[in-house]
């Protein structure tokens, strides 16, 4: 157990929807990371944010938006959605701002069908 | 960009045979991470390498972190069914410190 939390675990919905993804960092993590896994895929770095404030971006869709809150828990919206995006998108959590102080902790993923 | 190439992307071994996955760089990075991903799961952290030249072993597993911190290996020494997974090497960028993570290596054990 990682200690990052993701809900759903399970998501199926239909092209044009909104789906909203859920991230509980590990007690202390002020990082939080989103990354999207498509089917025996690499891992794309979407967007990091760092004490509630975002601090990196990377290839994340304009359809796509992040945030994180005062109790650092994130979530990441998905809109418009087509049947491209279905992944697992992983959330993961770190102390620093940057990794170079340790290491990431994923949590067990949200996999989105759209059907 | 900056970009990780690894290789290969997958590689089929006996159980017993040795498995080599290799990171390379088209910049110098300020550190390296090795992440395992079983089928299934998640990745998980295995190694951070950070000085030039840097060999670190976890039993049956060696890392190496080149002199020009630009490239990377993972060793794994008579494999078993439990090293099953993608294996993903992470570079931290010099300038943005941000990881840039290379396409995984899959190790599959062979019947």
């Amino acid at each position: 157990d990682s200690g990052v939390t993701q809900t759903p675990k399970h998501l199926i919905t239909a092209t044009g929807q909104r789906v909203t993804l859920r991230c509980s960092p590990r007690s202390g993590d002020l990082s939080v990371y989103w990354y999207q896994q498509s089917l025996d895929q690499g891992l794309q770095f979407l967007i990091q944010y760092y004490n509630g404030e975002e601090r990196a971006k990377g290839n994340i869709l304009e359809r796509f938006s992040a945030q994180q809150f005062p109790d650092l828990h994130s979530e990441l919206n998905l809109s418009s959605l087509e049947l491209g995006d279905s992944a697992l998108y992983f959330c993961a959590s770190s102390v620093g701002r940057t990794p170079i102080t340790g290491e990431l902790f994923f949590g067990e993923g949200s996999r989105l069908t759209v059907l | 960009g900056q970009q990780v190439m690894q290789i290969p992307q997958y590689q089929h071994v006996q159980e017993g045979e040795d498995f080599t996955t290799y990171c390379n760089s088209s910049t110098t990075l300020s550190n390296i991470q090795w992440y395992k991903q079983r089928p299934g799961g998640h990745p998980v952290f295995l190694i951070q390498l950070v000085k030039s030249g840097e060999v670190k072993k976890q039993k049956r597993l060696t890392f190496q972190f080149g002199e020009a911190k630009k490239n990377s290996s993972l060793h794994i020494t008579a494999t078993q069914t439990t090293d099953v997974g993608t294996y993903f090497c992470a570079g931290l960028g010099d300038s943005n410190y941000q990881l840039i993570w290379g396409a995984g290596t899959k190790l599959i054990i062979k019947p």
